[in-house]
């Protein structure tokens, strides 16, 4: 059973405005969330991590919020920039117990020029 | 630095036959880890190494799948015999000693069996 889901499997944006790509789970021991970013043909490229004790971190023009009461967190790109446009997945992990990541199934991000 | 380095990038190979994938993590990263991904599907964690040994297997799909990493350095993925349910993205993850979440991923190698 997935435990990490990202319902919208594509997104299109203009460029310069706001991108929100959305990631809901539903294991309450995940306390760690990431996500990474994966053009074509390449490897998943770590973008920005949150801990569970907090409900934003925000790296220049990168945000992410997460709402632990509704097993949701949230990816904001502002602006948004064609250089943007790839694959975001969004994975959580239980402690920094050296185990798995477990992803979504990942949403491909269009920024249209 | 060197990344993490994955090598075939592509393997076709018919069903039934073996395939050996092999992963060179980053130069010094105790932590090694197998992922697979199915088209369009998520991506699944297959095992994870400390050093040379095996940490969490639980991924594994079944004993047709046989992950070595001899010496605590490269790794390899081997099938035995592949099934055509084994097509997909394998990749290959590193992080340094006590650093769990700060995976470094590789390529992938893209397998597909016919």
């Amino acid at each position: 059973d997935q435990q990490v889901k990202q319902n919208s499997p594509s997104l299109s944006v203009q460029e310069g405005r706001i991108s929100i790509l959305n990631c809901d789970y539903t294991n309450s021991m995940f306390d760690y969330f990431l996500w990474y970013k994966k053009y074509p043909a390449e490897g998943p490229t770590f973008l920005i991590s949150i801990s569970s004790i907090k409900d934003k971190n925000e790296d220049g023009r990168f945000t992410v919020f997460l709402n632990k009461s509704a097993k949701h967190l949230s990816l904001h790109i502002v602006p948004s920039q064609p250089g943007d446009s790839a694959v975001y997945f969004c994975a959580a992990s239980v402690g920094n117990t050296g185990n798995q990541f477990y992803f979504g199934t990942g949403t491909s991000l269009t920024v249209i020029p | 630095e060197a990344g993490v380095t994955q090598f075939p990038s592509h393997s076709v190979i018919e069903k039934g036959q073996t395939v050996t994938l092999r992963c060179d993590p980053i130069s010094g990263h105790d932590n090694l880890y197998w992922y697979r991904r199915v088209m369009g599907k998520e991506i699944k964690f297959l095992l994870h190494f400390v050093k040379e040994s095996k940490q969490d297997e639980s991924g594994m799909p079944n004993n047709r799948f046989l992950a070595e990493r001899t010496g605590g350095t490269y790794s390899t993925l081997k099938v035995q015999p592949a099934e055509l349910e084994d097509s997909g993205v394998y990749f290959c993850a590193s992080s340094p000693a006590g650093y769990y979440n700060e995976q470094f991923f590789g390529p992938g190698t893209r397998l597909t069996v016919l």
